[in-house]
């Protein structure tokens, strides 16, 4: 069974940093390309980021560009977002989500950006 | 621009079928897209690929009263016999960076 479970969400002060984490099980993690999306309270899916199954390929969106990292440890069966100099606006609920046409979700982790 | 457009909502009764689309912008016809499911206080849930022939394939455990078709830049999703459960948001998305999520289109079963 594909599972893939958030974790690092919290809640932290704007300029601040926090890091995700995506734990992924029941699929050959190193053949997938993962995907991070955000969610804002009572709002619609954003993509966020996209890193390709080796990790030499990223994207960002230009809402996060220069501010957030993804990357990857296939060894670890693992995804990451590192954010940086967090904003008001960067709150939301985080989902890892595999492929590029996500085809499974993780529950989701809250990060709220506040003073 | 590659833009998703979805109507915001839509309604239909209980044991009926409804319709909900998402297009294309100009240019993109031919891209494949994925249709999700997210229940009330829910996290996401994928239901299908559909490409632009129609042809389509679902996830685990979705049921047969989801179906979707194509034409030209619209891509369907049909949802029959409708259940309580089935009041959700329904968002399509495609390939690509930037706004590759629809709207997402709200669908209260009355």
């Amino acid at each position: 069974e594909v599972q893939l479970v958030e974790s690092g969400g919290g809640l932290v002060q704007p300029g601040g940093s926090l890091r995700l984490s995506c734990a992924a099980s029941g699929f050959t993690f190193s053949s997938y390309e993962m995907n991070w999306v955000r969610q804002a309270p009572g709002k619609g899916l954003e993509w966020v980021s996209y890193i390709s199954s080796s990790g030499s390929t990223i994207y960002y969106a230009d809402s996060v560009k220069g501010r957030f990292t993804i990357s990857r440890d296939n060894a670890k069966n693992s995804l990451y977002l590192q954010m940086n100099s967090l904003r008001a606006e960067d709150t939301a609920v985080y989902y890892c989500a595999r492929q590029w046409l996500v085809d499974y979700w993780g529950q989701g982790t809250l990060v709220t950006v506040s003073s | 621009q590659l833009v998703l457009t979805q109507s915001p909502s839509a309604s239909a009764s209980l044991g009926a079928s409804v319709k909900l689309t998402c297009t294309l912008s100009s240019g993109h016809s031919s891209y494949a897209i994925a249709w999700h499911q997210q229940q009330p206080e829910k996290g996401p849930r994928y239901l299908m690929k559909l490409n632009s022939d129609g042809s389509h394939s679902k996830g685990d455990g979705i049921p047969d009263r989801f179906s979707g078709s194509s034409s030209g830049a619209e891509r369907y999703l049909t949802i029959s016999s409708l259940q309580s459960e089935d009041e959700a948001d329904y968002y399509c998305q495609t390939w690509g960076t930037g706004r590759v999520f629809g709207g997402g289109t709200k669908l209260t079963v009355l």
